[in-house]
């Protein structure tokens, strides 16, 4: 079974920093293309980030580009994500899913974690 | 980035009765390899998303066969044959023929 299970969010204030993190298991991790989405409180889905399986390709949404690092661990099958001078705009459920081989979008989704940035 | 515009946001549907939804997108998803990578979510109430459909009609394994998908070029629907109680949710759509993949608003499908 495909579980991907999402850490390290919480609260922080504007200008912070912050790592999340992305535990998978039931897939060999190292073959797959991995997304991070997010989800402000009430509010759609946006992309954020996709890295390629062997960590070599990035992808980043302009309102993250040079603020966010999406990176991997094939060893420890764990993807994660680095965000830096963070904005209450960042406020969201912070979203970790695995990239389908059956089409270019997403076929699973961890639970979430949610990130608050606030005074 | 391509933007997707679905209709109706807001759907109350009788258990048994159809449901459709429909989503535009402002730039073709035909891909430079042929194929069209527009999917479908449901979000149920405090969980995440979930795929449901993906290629325009391709549904994945275990969902319902009520779930079906259609479209071409920038128009698609999702059509629920006959509404069941556990459908209740908000769906998406979702374009993966460029990054940033963008979803639709959202439509929030419940019981009348």
């Amino acid at each position: 079974e495909v579980q991907l299970v999402e850490s390290g969010g919480g609260l922080i204030q504007p200008g912070g920093s912050l790592r999340l993190s992305c535990e998978a298991s039931g897939f060999a991790f190292s073959y797959y293309w991995m997304h991070w989405v997010r989800q402000a409180p009430g509010r759609g889905l946006v992309s954020v980030s996709r890295l390629n399986p062997d960590g070599s390709h990035t992808n980043y949404a302009d309102s993250v580009e040079g603020r966010f690092t999406i990176s991997r661990d094939n060893a420890k099958n764990t993807l994660y994500l680095q965000m830096n001078s963070l904005t209450d705009e960042d406020t969201a459920v912070y979203y970790c899913a695995r990239g389908s081989n059956d089409w270019t979008g997403i076929d699973y989704w961890g639970q979430g974690t949610l990130l608050t940035v606030s005074s | 980035d391509i933007v997707m515009t679905q209709t109706p946001l807001s759907s109350p549907v009788t258990l048994g009765q159809p449901a459709s939804i429909s989503c535009r997108s402002s730039q073709s998803l035909v891909h430079s390899d042929g194929n069209t990578y527009l999917g479908w979510l449901q979000q149920r109430p405090g969980q995440p998303p979930r795929l449901l459909i993906y290629k325009i009609s391709n549904r994945v394994s275990g969902v319902p066969d009520r779930f079906s998908g259609s479209g071409a070029g920038t128009d698609f629907t999702l059509k629920i044959s006959r509404v069941e109680a556990e459908d209740v949710g908000v769906y998406y759509c979702i374009q993966s023929t460029q990054f940033p993949h963008t979803f639709g608003q959202g439509t929030k499908l419940e019981i009348k």
